[in-house]
């Protein structure tokens, strides 16, 4: 068990720029979560996939927020024409069916 | 929205116990609670869950009110490494999204 890893950890980058995120899940989890994170405030659920499949969206995810789980795998997050409000946490997290979720380290965002 | 209400903070002497409340007056009978923390830079750590039976692990305890309305984490003896936000959720245990609160942040002090 290596645990959830995400990568990157940091990443910078100019409004208007798109960024992606990937998330590896423990091997043998089938659910994948993401969450993002502000300051001072409890992460806030995004989108999660079940397999490949995904199956809820929060409306916190707006048209310029993708989310993939090709394979049933790994998953990325892509944000496109970010804005200095995207600025935050991006969690992932994974389970095995409905066992408790395990978290990655998270990559950290900064809209410049 | 969450369906709990934590204090913002408390501190607690190295060594001793911490016992952190929760109230989650509108939980349904089929969800459980669960108790989260995430230590500084971190991302969130699982720590214990309950539906109506008090329950222990080796990192704590979860006493659960019989009304079921409120309960209470307890860290039997803390350390300067359980410092961290701890965060109370109620859950359906069907898996899905967590509803995070803002949660409590405890402060071990030596």
């Amino acid at each position: 068990d290596t645990g959830v890893s995400q990568n990157p950890r940091h990443k910078i980058t100019k409004r208007g720029q798109n960024v992606t995120f990937r998330c590896d899940p423990i091997s043998e989890h089938n659910r994948l979560y993401w969450y993002r994170q502000t300051l001072g405030q409890g992460p806030e659920f995004l989108t999660y996939f079940q397999n490949e499949a995904q199956l809820e969206k929060s409306r916190l995810l707006s048209d310029r927020f993708s989310a993939e789980r090709p394979k049933g795998s790994f998953s990325t997050l892509e944000i496109q024409r970010t804005e200095q409000g995207d600025s935050a946490m991006y969690l992932c997290a994974s389970s095995k069916e409905r066992d408790e979720q395990f978290f990655g380290p998270g990559t950290r965002l900064t809209v410049l | 929205d969450a369906k709990t209400t934590q204090p913002p903070s408390m501190d607690c002497a190295e060594g001793r116990a911490a016992n952190l409340p929760c109230n989650h007056s509108t939980i349904s009978g089929n969800e459980y609670v669960y108790w989260y923390r995430q230590i500084h830079s971190q991302g969130p750590q699982y720590i214990i869950h309950g539906l109506k039976n008090n329950e222990t692990n080796e990192m704590a305890s979860l006493i659960i009110t019989e009304d079921r309305k409120s309960s209470t984490l307890i860290l039997p003896h803390a350390t300067l490494r359980d410092t961290a936000v701890y965060y109370c959720i109620v859950h359906y245990n069907q898996g899905g999204k967590l509803i995070f609160g803002q949660g409590t942040e405890l402060s071990v002090k030596p």
